[in-house]
């Protein structure tokens, strides 16, 4: 499976944008880029995904890599409420086997906001 | 739609007993998932079905772990007999799944397991 790389942990000031990194330098083709946070003591939540363009919705927007090797969640204006712990994952969806339908959570970037 | 609804909350019971955690998946999902998750081995997927088909149950732990999804609104997870390293937060989660697009997972609040 391809993996994903992203740091441990960041800090960022309340009402200031937030860039959270990620890299998979050995995406294939065929793998959808997902993003998903864990708010503390909740289930994981969805945040986004997308395949080759850069994404926008309500709650992030997506930028990826020409080369697709590596992309970035933004949060426009982090608020206290999006302290959680973010996850990249990659997921295969040409298959029917596993990965087509798998998240393998990795340990995430746990994303602090200070007042 | 109230989400995807996991009882109990909370489960403490004593090494040896059985458990049964329940999950109700969002109406009109085809697909759901059990996780567990641990500060060691962090959220890994137990069991996978699809219209109500186990698909991939590798992993599964033990044969002391079991799951039905007996129809399209209802699972369980059975532990029999609980051990203490069962201890966990243990999530359902369901989705929308045709082969070849990307679906979201939506996670119920999970199931904290302490068993003594």
């Amino acid at each position: 499976d391809a993996k994903t790389t992203q740091p441990n942990s960041m800090e960022s000031n309340e009402e200031e944008p937030v860039h959270l990194p990620c890299n998979h330098s050995t995406i294939s083709g065929t793998d959808y880029i997902h993003w998903y946070r864990q708010l503390p003591s909740q289930g994981p939540e969805y945040v986004i995904h997308g395949l080759t363009s850069n994404v926008n919705n309500r709650m992030a927007s997506l930028a990826i890599a020409e080369d697709r090797k590596s992309s970035t969640l933004i949060l426009h204006r982090a608020t206290l409420r999006d302290a959680a712990v973010y996850y990249c994952i990659l997921r295969d969806v040409s298959n029917s086997g596993a990965g087509s339908y798998q998240l393998t959570f990795g340990k995430g970037t746990k994303l602090s906001v200070i007042p | 739609d109230a989400g995807v609804i996991q009882s109990p909350r909370h489960e403490v019971t004593e090494m040896g007993q059985e458990v049964t955690l329940r999950c109700k998946p969002i109406s009109g999902h085809n697909s759901l998932f059990w996780y567990r998750q641990t500060m060691m081995r962090g959220l890994e997927l137990l069991i996978y079905f699809n219209n109500n088909v186990p698909i991939d149950d590798s992993g599964m732990p033990e044969d002391r772990f079991s799951a039905k999804m007996p129809n399209a609104s209802f699972s369980t997870l059975k532990i029999q007999p609980s051990e203490p390293r069962d201890s966990a937060v243990y999530f359902c989660a369901s989705s929308f799944y045709l082969p070849g697009l990307a679906d979201e997972q939506y996670f119920g609040p999970g199931t904290r397991l302490t068993v003594t």
